[in-house]
C-alpha cells in the first residue's frame, strides 16, 4: 500500500523554524518526486516547492527561497521540508504528495501537517 | 507566472451534470490535472493528463483541454461530490507546478 505519513502538528513562535517530514513506503521512493504544498486556512492550495530524490536536485517558489529547504534521506525513505523566520501568515496545513515526474500529477498525498505561528 | 482561473462557486441540483472550468494562456498546450478536496481532508487526484482518470475514481468524472478553458465534468452528481476541486498544470517555463484558485461545488 502506497503511502506518504507526516510529522504532527507544530505551534510556533514567529521568528522560529520547523521541519516537517514525510515518510514514504510502499514504493520505490527515488522514482518518483516529492512535492510540498501548502493551505492557509479557508484558502487554496499553493505549491511550495518539488525535490527529486534520485538526484537531490530541488525546485522552490522564488517567494520561499532563503526561508524554505526541501532535503531527503533515501535511507529511510523520508523526506522534509524546513522552513525558517516563521510569520504568521505561514499559518497553514502543509502537505507533501508524489508524482512520477514534475508534469504528471499528484497521486498519491500525505494527511497534512498543521503548522501554526502565534505569539 | 502562470495563472490558472477558477469561477469560485458552481451549484448543481442532484442527478444533473456539473462542469467546472480551469483557464490560462494557451492552455491547451498543456496537462492539466484536477483534485478534489473535502472539508478536512487531503486533496485526491480525480483526473490526470486533461482526460485520464485514476483507478477508483468513477466514470461520472471526465475532463476535457481541447482549448481554453479546460474542464472538469461531473455527470450524475450525487451528494457526495460536494467538495472543492482545483485545477493544476506545469508551467514548463519556471519548472513550477501552479494550482487554480479552487471551486466549490455545492449540490443543491
Amino acid at each position: 500500500q502506497v503511502r506518504l505519513v507526516q510529522s504532527g502538528a507544530e505551534v510556533k513562535k514567529p521568528g522560529a523554524s520547523v521541519k516537517v517530514s514525510c515518510k514514504a513506503s510502499g514504493y520505490s521512493f527515488t522514482d518518483y518526486y516529492i512535492h510540498w504544498v501548502r493551505q492557509a486556512p479557508g484558502q487554496g492550495l499553493e505549491w511550495m516547492g518539488w525535490l527529486n530524490p534520485k538526484s537531490g536536485d530541488t525546485t522552490s517558489v522564488e517567494s520561499f527561497q532563503g526561508r524554505v529547504t526541501l532535503t531527503t534521506d533515501t535511507s529511510i525513505t523520508t523526506a522534509t521540508m524546513a522552513m525558517s523566520g516563521l510569520r504568521s501568515d505561514d499559518t497553514a496545513v502543509y502537505y507533501c504528495g508524489r508524482s512520477i515526474r514534475p508534469g504528471a500529477g499528484l497521486d498519491v498525498w500525505g494527511q497534512g501537517t498543521t503548522v501554526t505561528v502565534s505569539s | 507566472s502562470y495563472v490558472l482561473t477558477q469561477p469560485p462557486a458552481v451549484s448543481v441540483a442532484p442527478g444533473k451534470t456539473a462542469t467546472i472550468t480551469c483557464g490560462g494562456n494557451d492552455i491547451g498546450s498543456k496537462s492539466v490535472h484536477w483534485y478534489q478536496q473535502k472539508p478536512g481532508q487531503a486533496p485526491i487526484l480525480v483526473i490526470f493528463y486533461d482526460s485520464d482518470r485514476p483507478s477508483g475514481i468513477p466514470e461520472r468524472f471526465s475532463g476535457s483541454n481541447s482549448g481554453n478553458p479546460a474542464t472538469l465534468t461531473i455527470s450524475r452528481v450525487e451528494a457526495g461530490d460536494e467538495a472543492d476541486y482545483y485545477c493544476q498544470v506545469w508551467d514548463s517555463s519556471s519548472d513550477h507546478l501552479v494550482f487554480g484558485g479552487g471551486t466549490k461545488l455545492t449540490v443543491l
